[in-house]
């Protein structure tokens, strides 16, 4: 148990609908983000959150849209979304942004994408 | 710009048996470097860090050497057990406070 729960676990939607995907942290971090894992590949960051104000957009498509309404929540909203956002989405926390912090990650949430 | 290169997997070892899974690094400055483990089912845990040249991590009988001559921090196991079986991310956090992942590598022990 890391102190990071994501849900649902699993997520399976059409290219219509709209889900949302919700993080919750129990560590008093500041420091929350959204990681995309496929298969093969580095992981991507996605999006960076500190102290509720985005601090990062690595180039991602408006379909994901993240909200962070405080610290201690984060969700990403779906909509419109293509077969190849198929993946494990990964949320973390840190305390902060300094360089040397930990990131403590979530189980993920498997989507998939018909 | 600062990126991570770790071998790829899947590695299968038995029991017992000698592990080091490669890792180097591109960077500016004196990033800090870590290794991730991923258990099936499971988010990615903290296995270990080091946050200066020539620093070694250790945890569970795993250690990593940061080496700044070499630009790697290798992971290596002296003898591994079926409980290590998971997915170990070599990572960096340098300028910009970012984080950069390598691809994974896939460890397999058979008994």
């Amino acid at each position: 148990e890391t102190g990071v729960t994501q849900t649902p676990r699993h997520l399976v939607m059409g290219m219509t609908n709209k889900k949302s995907l919700k993080c919750e942290q129990h560590l008093g971090h500041n420091a929350m983000y959204w990681y995309k894992q496929s298969a093969k590949k580095p992981l991507e960051l996605m999006f960076v959150y500190n102290f509720k104000e985005q601090t990062e957009n690595n180039s991602v498509p408006s379909r994901f849209s993240p909200e962070c309404p405080n610290s201690s929540h984060l969700f990403l909203h779906l909509h419109t979304l293509q077969p190849e956002d198929s993946a494990l989405y990964l949320c973390a926390s840190s305390p902060s942004l300094v360089a040397k912090n930990i990131q403590y990650f979530g189980a993920g949430t498997r989507l998939s994408v018909l | 710009g600062d990126s991570v290169t770790q071998m790829e997997g899947p590695v299968t070892l038995s029991e017992e048996a000698f592990l080091t899974i490669n890792c180097t690094y591109t960077a500016t400055g004196y990033p800090s470097l870590f290794w991730y483990v991923q258990y099936p089912g499971e988010g990615l845990q903290l296995l270990l860090k080091a946050t200066k040249a020539d620093d070694k991590g250790s945890n569970k009988g795993f250690e990593a050497t940061y080496r700044k001559e070499t630009t790697s921090f290798h992971l290596e196991k002296g003898s591994v057990q079926v409980s290590d079986s998971a997915v170990y991310f070599c990572a960096l956090s340098g300028t910009g406070n970012q984080f950069y992942f390598g691809t994974g590598t896939s460890l397999t022990v058979i008994p």
